[in-house]
């Protein structure tokens, strides 16, 4: 039973333009959610992160949005690089619990 | 900065061979977290410890237990390999300051385990 889904196994999207990545869960006792990015051979990073509190957080190019009521967020990317190509994960916390619950992955590669 | 370091970059074993895995973090976190990542799936989590001698089971901990005798490094042992732990292993750490602040975790290069 998946509770974090990310349900684009890859997007491709041409260097300049916005990169929309979507994750939806089911819980709606997750209050914190995160964006991390995965190169190959290399661990993820930490990307951004939204409180449930919030429906936007921004930085720098990079802007989560977060619709509590579809249990849905987005991570956009604008204007998309090409050392933006990696690996999404979006992942999310439940107040009282130590763990990520974590989606599958989104694959972004940027078109030069 | 943040270190996680992982022990291999790459490790191939055999079936049935007993696997160690080790995980250092420099930077005094109090939680640390194994996880597999097959593709598809995404990070699933082995086990996570929130301090020393303490283990918590995380979603798939069958076929594998951990040992954190000191807050910075957290071993994830192997019994017996299969080839279906044939995985990229990730070990992560998080410092939690408070139990209503939120912590991010850090993540290691990983290990990319071959079972024969």
């Amino acid at each position: 039973d998946q509770q974090v889904k990310q349900n684009s196994p890859s997007l491709s999207v041409q260097e300049g333009r916005i990169s929309i990545l979507n994750c939806d869960y089911t819980n709606s006792m997750f209050d914190y959610f995160l964006w991390y990015k995965k190169y190959p051979a290399e661990g993820p990073t930490f990307l951004i992160s939204i409180s449930s509190i919030k429906d936007k957080n921004e930085d720098g190019r990079f802007t989560v949005f977060l619709n509590k009521s579809a249990k849905h967020l987005s991570l956009h990317i604008v204007p998309s690089q090409p050392g933006d190509s990696a690996v999404y994960f979006c992942a999310a916390r439940k107040d009282s619990n130590y763990q990520l619950i974590w989606g599958a992955g989104t694959k972004l590669i940027i078109k030069p | 900065d943040v270190k996680v370091t992982q022990s291999s970059r790459y490790l191939v074993k055999r079936t049935g061979e007993k696997v160690f895995l080790e995980c250092v973090q420099d930077m005094d976190h109090e939680n640390m977290f194994w996880y597999r990542q097959d593709p598809g799936l995404g990070l699933r989590l082995i086990y996570f410890s929130y301090d020393v001698k303490m283990k918590e089971k995380g979603d798939i901990p069958e076929g594998y237990s951990v040992s954190r005798e000191k807050k910075e490094r957290f071993s994830l042992i192997l019994e017996s390999a299969s080839t279906n732990q044939t995985s990229m292993y990730l070990c992560a750490s998080s410092q939690l300051r408070d139990r209503g602040l939120r912590e991010t975790q850090y993540f290691g290069p990983g290990t990319r385990l071959l079972v024969l």
